[in-house]
């Protein structure tokens, strides 16, 4: 199995911070590698596919990056309505599907 | 615009059977592959397995493998996870989602199942 690991586990940031979170694959992956948002008490929701590309109708102050065995989401400049938490997901042909445990982002 | 409208919250016993639905708005779905995600109290998120509605091609996790059911009606646009004996452990929210491009876009509302004497 491939093992999805996030960090940091949980971080805290200021409104209009830089926010980075990382998913490290336990080998090297393809770019087969989506970010979802689950805000509390909702769905998930998908943010980026494909390691880079932003689903629609998601703000573009979120980007993904990496490629390999480490992959990283970006927010740009973190908003209240970001506070929630992120988790990444791989595809692998021959193991399908993982998630990482998830990041939990509050507003300081 | 698709929807996934899944079937309401349900409290079983242990030992019970269970079998949850997920049906898709659109016929198009049909062309798609559905997974199952579970999401324990608290915790993150994990991939039970995936169904092709339109041939009921099946995958499981190797972590469900044995545990679970997944089955669809293609007519219905409809997907199922079921259990034939229910755990205290298996207590969590169920999702469906559509799994395209190697990523899930669209998710159900999802099911709360809560198992317990």
């Amino acid at each position: 199995d491939i093992q999805m690991t996030q960090s940091p586990s949980s971080l805290s940031a200021s409104v209009g911070d830089r926010v980075t979170i990382t998913c490290r694959a336990s080998q090297a992956i393809s770019n087969y590698l989506a970010w979802y948002q689950q805000k509390p008490g909702e769905v998930p929701k998908l943010l980026i596919y494909a390691a880079s590309t932003l689903h629609s109708g998601v703000p573009s102050r979120f980007s993904g990056s990496g490629s390999g065995t480490e992959f990283t989401l970006t927010i740009s400049s973190l908003q209240p309505e970001d506070v929630a938490i992120y988790h990444c997901q791989n595809y692998d042909k021959a193991t399908l599907i993982s998630f990482g445990q998830g990041t939990r982002l509050d507003i300081k | 615009e698709v929807q996934l409208v899944q079937s309401r919250a349900e409290v079983k016993k242990p030992g019970e059977s269970l079998k949850i639905s997920c049906k898709g708005s659109a016929y198009s779905l049909t062309s798609d592959w559905i997974g199952w995600v579970r999401q324990k109290p608290g915790k993150g998120l994990e991939w039970m397995g995936l169904i092709y509605l339109r041939d009921s091609d099946t995958r499981y996790s190797p972590s469900f493998q044995g545990q679970i059911t997944i089955s669809a009606d293609k007519s219905i646009t409809t997907a199922y996870l079921q259990w034939s004996s229910l755990k205290a452990s298996d207590t969590a929210v169920y999702y469906c989602a559509r799994h395209l491009l190697w990523a899930f876009d669209i998710w159900g509302q999802g099911t709360k199942v809560t198992v317990s004497s």
